[in-house]
Parts: structure tokens; C-alpha cells; sequence
């Protein structure tokens, strides 16, 4: 089953406008990291979160963490066109032994110039 | 630069034609992995190698095989393709386990099977 489901799946803003995007997941991890992709091509590492960190900030990005809820929001503040992508959670399964991310569904961003 | 390295970007087949899409990278990285990600979805892991240490999904089909000759080089292999295979397939590499580690993706490619 999904380990990170994302929320909402698309989201429509205007340039200058700050962006939500939250990820919730379903067991114990170790981290959480959060990735963005531009259409057609790979994707790119943001910020990593760790289990016993609640807030990160890199550059206009604001991360969250609540274990107690399980789950996690990105903030893009002042977005720009530039910042159109979509943009995964990615969590490890401490239970299941895996040494592997498991990815959200994705929340799909379009700023609007 | 250091990066992943991923040929061909597009890659076009025949129904049922083996296909061999390859990675390689300049990182010295551990891990290497090969995701499936279909249009508007999550990337899915298919498989993962820990250095030789070959490392399969329980829901991977027979289908899809891996072969790493050296750190640098990753192949993925697809024996029979099917319409279904159409996707996009990205490798990607960390420095040791990825519960602790950041992942570096490649551009992908882009499969059509016709």
C-alpha cells in the first residue's frame, strides 16, 4: 500500500503567492524527504526531515514534521513560475526492513505567471 | 559534474522486443536503483542494488531484470515488453542505505512499446 499519500493532488497559485502542500504516511519512519520533478525528467532532492526534527527551512522552503500525526507539509514561499513541478514525499518504512523510499502520489503545482 | 547518467532518453520497442536501458554514474555511489513511474504517479521502486547486493520488490514481474557489472553501471533489462511497460524509468543512486540518505536521480527514459 502507499506509504505517503499527498494533499491536494493539483494546486493552482499566482506568482508571488506561498504554496501548501502536505504528505501524510502510515508507519514509524526514520525521515522524510521531499522531492521535486519537472515534467519529463527526474527527480530532484529538496530537504530531508528527520524523525526527532518538527521544522526545516531551506532557501523559500518550509518543511514540517509531525510524527504524532503522521505527516508533513512543504511551504514555497514568494512562489515563482519557475517553481511549477510536481512534488513527492518520500518516507523509509522502519518496520518493514526495506532499504527503500517509498513515494506519495504527488501533488502536481502550476504557478501562474 | 558529478551526476547519473541515464541512455537512451527516449527508447521505442516492439511488443514483445528485449530492450536494455542503461545508467551510469560518476558519484561512487553505493546504491543504485531503478524506478517505474507511469504517468501522473508515484515513481515505483522495481529494484535496488546495496554495492552487489541485489535487492528485488516483492511485486516486480519476472519480467524486469537487473545486472550491475560495476559501481558505475546499471542495467535494467526487460525481456518481453508489453503495452503495460510503457512508462518512464528513472535510476537513481545513494551514498549507503536510503533511510538515511538523499537520492540522485537521472533524467530517465521514456519507453513506448508499440
Amino acid at each position: 500500500s502507499q506509504q505517503g499519500e499527498e494533499d491536494p493532488q493539483a494546486l493552482s497559485i499566482q506568482e508571488g503567492e506561498n504554496a501548501t502542500m502536505n504528505c501524510s504516511y502510515k508507519t514509524s519512519i526514520n525521515n522524510l524527504q521531499w522531492y521535486r520533478q519537472n515534467s519529463g525528467r527526474g527527480l530532484v532532492h529538496l530537504i530531508l526531515i528527520r524523525s526527532n526534527e518538527r521544522e526545516k527551512h531551506s532557501g523559500r522552503l518550509r518543511v514540517t514534521l509531525d510524527t504524532s500525526k503522521k505527516s508533513s507539509s512543504l511551504l514555497i514561499t514568494a512562489s515563482r513560475a519557475a517553481d511549477t513541478a510536481s512534488y513527492f514525499c518520500a518516507t523509509d518504512d522502519v518496520g518493514a526492513g526495506r532499504r527503500a523510499l517509498t513515494f506519495g502520489s504527488g501533488t502536481r503545482l502550476q504557478v501562474q505567471p | 559534474d558529478a551526476m547519473v547518467i541515464q541512455n537512451p532518453r527516449y527508447q521505442v520497442t516492439q511488443f514483445g522486443k528485449p530492450v536494455t536501458l542503461s545508467c551510469s554514474q560518476t558519484l561512487n555511489h553505493n546504491v543504485m536503483y531503478w524506478y517505474q513511474q507511469k504517468s501522473s504517479q508515484a515513481p515505483k521502486l522495481l529494484f535496488h542494488y546495496y554495492d552487489k547486493d541485489f535487492n528485488n520488490e516483492a511485486d516486480t514481474p519476472d519480467n524486469f531484470q537487473s545486472r550491475r557489472p560495476n559501481t558505475s553501471f546499471c542495467f535494467l533489462d526487460i525481456r518481453s515488453p508489453g503495452l503495460g511497460d510503457a512508462a518512464m524509468y528513472l535510476c537513481a543512486t545513494s551514498r549507503r542505505a536510503p533511510r538515511t540518505d538523499t537520492q540522485y536521480f537521472g533524467p530517465g527514459t521514456r519507453l513506448t512499446v508499440l
